[in-house]
């Protein structure tokens, strides 16, 4: 299984509402990734997990907030997110250490309200 | 600071030319680098990465290329096919090693 897929596809939400993206790799990576995307951008890192701990925080707001459960799955939690949080949120894993490719999932596409 | 550039953002060719994409970085002391495809709607799909001990890395009609000396990294698509248009990204690993620094992007069309 060299895939990472990522749920829900599409989410549309209000401002008030808390909502939680999932993430999920069987390639045995214990590197993972948060990266966020807005339209004919490139994608901008915000977390980084390493052996299910967070090692990088991007200065990422606290209405995004990451938890990784196990070495397979990576959450977004996300609480009163603004309309200019609306962007597609990839999911990438990788092997730890250096010269590794990452593997993106497709992403969510988010839209807030 | 760390950055990785692109230098054009659309690049249309006919099928079955040759495609160049270009990328400038400005970090001396990257050592990884990573070409991506992102089709519409999907997330970035890797092509091809090269280490800074190497010049030039071939892969199935895509071929990798690093200057070091003008910090200067493209991407040779052979044979342009209609699948191949998508946004090319270059992408630099950072010196810490842990997450990669992407380019602005290159839009390539290809037309039949």
């Amino acid at each position: 299984d060299t895939e990472v897929t990522q749920t829900p596809k599409h989410l549309v939400m209000g401002m008030t509402n808390k909502k939680s993206l999932k993430c999920e790799q069987h390639m045995g990576h214990r590197a993972m990734y948060w990266y966020k995307q807005k339209a004919k951008k490139p994608p901008e890192l915000m977390f980084v997990y390493s052996y299910e701990k967070l090692s990088i925080n991007e200065s990422v707001p606290s209405r995004f907030s990451p938890e990784c459960p196990n070495s397979s799955l990576l959450n977004l939690h996300l609480h009163a997110l603004q309309p200019e949080d609306s962007a597609l949120y990839l999911c990438a894993s990788s092997h730890r250490g250096r010269y590794n490719e990452q593997f993106f999932g497709p992403g969510t596409r988010l839209t807030v309200l | 600071g760390e950055s990785v550039g692109l230098h054009l953002p659309t690049l249309s060719v006919q099928e079955g030319d040759n495609s160049i994409i270009n990328c400038a970085y400005s970090n001396s002391a990257s050592d990884y680098f990573i070409w991506y495809k992102q089709e519409s709607g999907k997330g970035p799909q890797f092509i091809i990465d090269i280490r800074s001990n190497m010049d030039k890395r071939q892969g199935q009609r895509v071929t990798v290329l690093l200057n070091k000396t003008v910090k200067h990294l493209s991407l040779q698509i052979a044979a342009t096919q209609p699948g191949d248009s998508a946004v090319y990204f270059c992408a630099e690993e950072s010196q810490a090693g842990t997450a990669l620094i992407f380019g602005k992007g290159t839009t390539l069309s290809v037309s039949s």
